[in-house]
């Protein structure tokens, strides 16, 4: 019974095409985000879900888009990827909008770019 | 704007040895501060947020407002505690948690 679970936990592809990661949270949680962990392990807030409606909205490429069907649900689809794409993508929810409380990671998607 | 800076990338110490892992921060309003753990081929978890004043597994950090700085602690490192430690601050409007770059602690036998 993971609490946050992301699919897959590996991607290998070639540049240029079009991948998707999913999300799901099973916490009853009303927000999710999307955070980028580059090589060099930074992490980087993309994006945020507040019951399906997009919170907040970093300086990602408009290539990336994310799509949440339901509050439970927030996937991310790549298009035309690129070799800087290369990273670790981490999904995340939390209680509510105020990150007052914890956030729950998921596993993370390990994407590489060839 | 938001943001947290820890200085070190890399830090070493002996098992039985004090370890402080450094945060420091820059908010113009009230921060709430945390820190996080990801041990080895798990996932990102809290460690500790300082509203709760806890100690977690032999690890304090304060909030110290005049020098913006919520420093981890713990007077006798284990191997155990071998990681990767971020730092992360929200403001008061919420809705966002900043990280900072992360701190590899490796304790050595």
């Amino acid at each position: 019974d993971t609490a946050v679970s992301q699919t897959p936990k590996y991607l290998v592809t070639q540049m240029g095409n079009d991948k998707s990661i999913k999300c799901e949270q099973n916490l009853g949680h009303d927000t999710m985000y999307w955070y980028k962990q580059d090589s060099k392990k930074f992490l980087k807030i993309m994006f945020s879900y507040n019951n399906k409606e997009l919170i907040i909205n970093e300086t990602v490429p408009n290539r990336f888009s994310p799509k949440s069907p339901d509050k439970a649900h927030l996937n991310l689809h790549i298009n035309s990827l690129e070799l800087g794409d290369s990273a670790v993508y981490f999904c995340a929810s939390s209680q509510d909008l105020g990150v007052t409380g914890e956030l729950f990671f998921g596993e993370g998607s390990r994407l590489t770019v060839l | 704007a938001q943001r947290v800076t820890q200085p070190e990338k890399l830090l070493s110490v002996f098992k039985g040895a004090p370890v402080e892992l450094k945060c420091n921060y820059s908010y113009s309003g009230s921060p709430e501060l945390f820190w996080y753990v990801q041990y080895s081929r798990q996932r990102l978890q809290l460690l500790l947020r300082h509203i709760s004043r806890e100690s977690i597994k032999g690890f304090t950090a304060d909030l110290n407002k005049g020098e913006t700085s919520f420093h981890l602690k713990k007077p006798f490192a284990q191997e155990e505690d071998s990681a990767m430690y971020y730092c992360a601050l929200s403001g008061t409007s919420g809705s966002r948690l900043t990280f900072g770059e992360g701190t590899q602690l490796t304790v050595n036998p």
